[in-house]
């Protein structure tokens, strides 16, 4: 079946240094989409990338998908204290079913 | 406008019982998922809905079944729960299924 993995597991920077969180699927995705999971809450949508080779900014949160739509990458430019949190990638290969990453869990040192 | 709502937020059943989860997605929004967390993993995914029909379903034993209703609300049931069904319960709208997911705050269920 359709997997979605993610690395890594964990990253600790200090604060304004970047951060980059990587995911690969093992089938073609239609489009791949982005959340962001604090402590305690619940998964919540940044974003949704659908065109081969596309990049999206928000901010200081730049999202690529691949040219064969099979992975993707959050990259986070000079975090902040308010980065903290899990980022996962959810992979939609129109089998009506979105599956989602394991997960990045970003920890920051003020 | 309301959000996602699910209820209750958090319940506590004893091995063998049957526990629903419900449900009401954001207004306009015809599918709902439901997506089930363990501490420290990513959403696992149970079922998808789209006007009232099964789309998708994980895998997950048949002792989890779902159900959309006509105004799109949906429960989530689980029969015969086991200590390994304890897990916080997510509930997912969107306008097609594959647009981005708008998250309810969850149902935290634990198995005694």
């Amino acid at each position: 079946g359709q997997q979605v993995m993610q690395i890594p597991q964990y990253q600790h920077v200090q604060e304004g240094e970047d951060f980059t969180t990587y995911c690969n699927s093992s089938t073609t995705l239609s489009n791949i989409q982005w959340y962001k999971q604090r402590p305690g809450g619940h998964p919540v949508f940044l974003i949704q990338l659908v065109k081969s080779g596309e990049v999206k900014k928000q901010k200081r949160l730049t999202f690529q998908f691949g040219e064969a739509k099979k992975n993707s990458s959050l990259h986070i430019t000079a975090t902040q204290t308010t980065d903290v949190g899990t980022y996962f990638c959810a992979g939609d290969s129109s089998a009506s079913k979105i599956i989602f990453g394991s997960g990045t869990r970003l920890s920051i040192r003020p | 406008d309301a959000g996602v709502t699910q209820s209750p937020t958090h319940l506590i059943k004893t091995r063998g019982q049957h526990v629903t989860l419900r449900c009401s997605p954001i207004s306009g929004h015809k599918s709902v998922s439901w997506y089930q967390q363990v501490l420290g993993q990513g959403p696992q995914f149970i079922f998808q809905y789209y006007e009232k029909e099964e789309r998708g379903r994980g895998n997950f034993p048949d002792r989890f079944s779902a159900r959309q209703f006509p105004n799109y609300s949906s429960e989530l049931n689980v029969n015969a729960l086991l200590l390994g069904d304890s897990a916080l319960y997510l509930c997912a709208s969107s306008l097609t299924g594959h647009d981005g997911y708008t998250f309810g705050s969850g149902t935290r269920l634990t198995v005694v």
